[in-house]
């Protein structure tokens, strides 16, 4: 099974700084048949159902502030925001889809503002 | 406008059983795959299953697997989560959860959940 192991597990940042939350596979994520890094990230704010972000590990979704971006290859991927907003308080979550039918999510990080 | 409401939830008896429906709108249910994922009260998601577009691939977390069933049923636009002997490690808000693709990638889509409790 794969495990993804987040970092920090929480995270205080100011206003405006640049906020970075890792997300480590225990397994090489790039999958060979479409040359696409199977990973995403999700936004959950209090009281709401997760909000999807980045898929393809790099890949934003529609709608989503560009201050938000992912990167990463092979086992080691980051979640950039860029200019802390008062709205992105919120925990993330890396999630993998490379062992598809089965997905797994990392544990979260809780960003908060400092 | 994509709408996924969870139904179906509640106190239920260690042992006992419980079927979840999501009934969704806004989409075919032919195109994408569909997932339920938990969470527990103050912990974080926990992926429990997945179905494909034309139902004819499932996934489950190895904590449900043997328990709980995913089915889908195009026609009633409806997704449902059959679970058996339940366990009180199996409390949690549920999620019914759109794939943006036809097979289990990311989910782009969730409904708002329905609680499950399972104590005696």
């Amino acid at each position: 099974d794969i495990v993804l192991t987040q970092s920090p597990d929480s995270l205080a940042v100011s206003l405006g700084e640049r906020a970075t939350i890792n997300c480590k596979s225990s397994q090489n994520l790039l999958y060979s048949s479409n040359n696409r890094i199977q990973l995403a990230w999700y936004q959950q704010k209090p009281g709401q159902p997760p909000k999807l972000l980045i898929y393809w590990a790099s890949t934003r979704e529609s709608g989503v502030p560009d201050r938000f971006s992912g990167s990463g290859s092979g086992t080691d991927f980051t979640l950039t925001i860029s200019s802390l907003q008062a709205e992105d308080v919120a925990v993330y979550y890396c999630q993998q889809y490379y062992t598809t039918p089965t997905i797994t999510f990392g544990q979260g990080t809780r960003l908060e503002i400092k | 406008e994509v709408q996924l409401v969870e139904s179906g939830g509640g106190l239920v008896q260690p042992g006992r059983s419980l079927r979840l429906s999501c009934a969704v709108s806004g989409f075919s249910l032919h195109d994408h795959a569909m997932h339920w994922v938990r969470q527990a009260p103050g912990k974080g998601l926990e992926w429990v299953s997945s179905i494909n577009w034309n139902g004819g691939t499932t996934g489950y977390a190895d904590s449900v697997k043997g328990r709980f069933t995913i089915s889908r049923d195009s026609a009633k636009n409806s997704l449902y989560l059959q679970m058996n002997s339940l366990r009180p490690e199996d409390t949690a808000l549920y999620y019914c959860a759109k794939d943006k693709n036809g097979y289990a990638c990311f989910l782009d889509h969730w409904g708002q959940g329905t609680l499950v409790t399972v104590s005696s």
